[in-house]
């Protein structure tokens, strides 16, 4: 199985920060990586797909980047409504496998 | 709108088996392969399985955890999606959530909260 590892962990920012989340897959997976938001008690939202394409609606103020198996995921500007929950997924191979999460708390 | 609205979520005794059942309108529901994601309470998401459309011959994955005692299946002439969940463990209590598959899982339900417990 490929293993999915994000870091930070959790981070603490402050409205109008640049924020960067690191996704490190245990082997290679192309471009086959999405980003997904969560709010507590909501479903996941897609955020990115094929590493760097938005999905339709998202805000332009997140942007992903990388190939192979270093990927990131940018918020440009933080908002107060970006406070959530990130996940990156491989889906090169099966079983399909998510990181662990990264918890953006405010400053 | 493009929707999925899961059901079926309740409480079961451990080796029990319940059937969650997934809603899908305002796409074509039959050109889609789907998915169906579950999350502990206060953990990540873990992928459970997927089915492929019928032009893929309706063909199965599974996560290990869970082979050999789910089951996904679909009727598009319902624009439903199944999971026949068997042989119930307490690590199986999790909010389940269908996904449709099309730039990645791109399509959410609100999910159904599976329950097993003694």
């Amino acid at each position: 199985d490929i293993q999915m590892t994000q870091s930070p962990s959790s981070l603490s920012a402050s409205v109008g920060d640049r924020v960067t989340i690191t996704c490190r897959a245990s082997q290679g997976i192309s471009n086959n990586l999405a980003w997904f938001q969560q709010k507590p008690g909501k479903a996941p939202k897609s955020l990115i797909y094929a590493a760097s394409s938005l999905q339709s609606g998202v805000p332009s103020k997140f942007s992903g980047s990388g190939s192979g198996t270093d990927f990131t995921l940018t918020i440009s500007s933080l908002q107060p409504e970006d406070f959530a929950t990130y996940y990156c997924q491989q889906y090169n191979s099966y079983p399909l496998t998510f990181g662990g999460g990264t918890k953006v708390e405010i400053k | 709108e493009v929707q999925l609205v899961e059901s079926g979520g309740g409480l079961v005794q451990p080796g029990g088996s319940l059937r969650l059942s997934c809603a899908a309108s305002g796409f074509t529901f039959s050109d889609h392969y789907m998915d169906w994601v579950r999350q502990a309470p206060g953990k990540g998401l873990e992928w459970v399985g997927r089915i492929r459309k019928k032009a893929n011959s309706y063909t199965t994955e599974y996560a290990a955890s869970v082979k050999g005692r789910f089951t996904i299946s679909r009727d598009d002439s319902k624009n439903s999606l199944y999971l026949q969940m068997n042989s119930l463990k307490t690590e199986d209590t999790a909010v389940y959530y269908c996904v449709r598959v099309s730039h990645g899982m791109d399509v959410w339900g609100q999910g159904t909260t599976v329950t097993v417990s003694s």
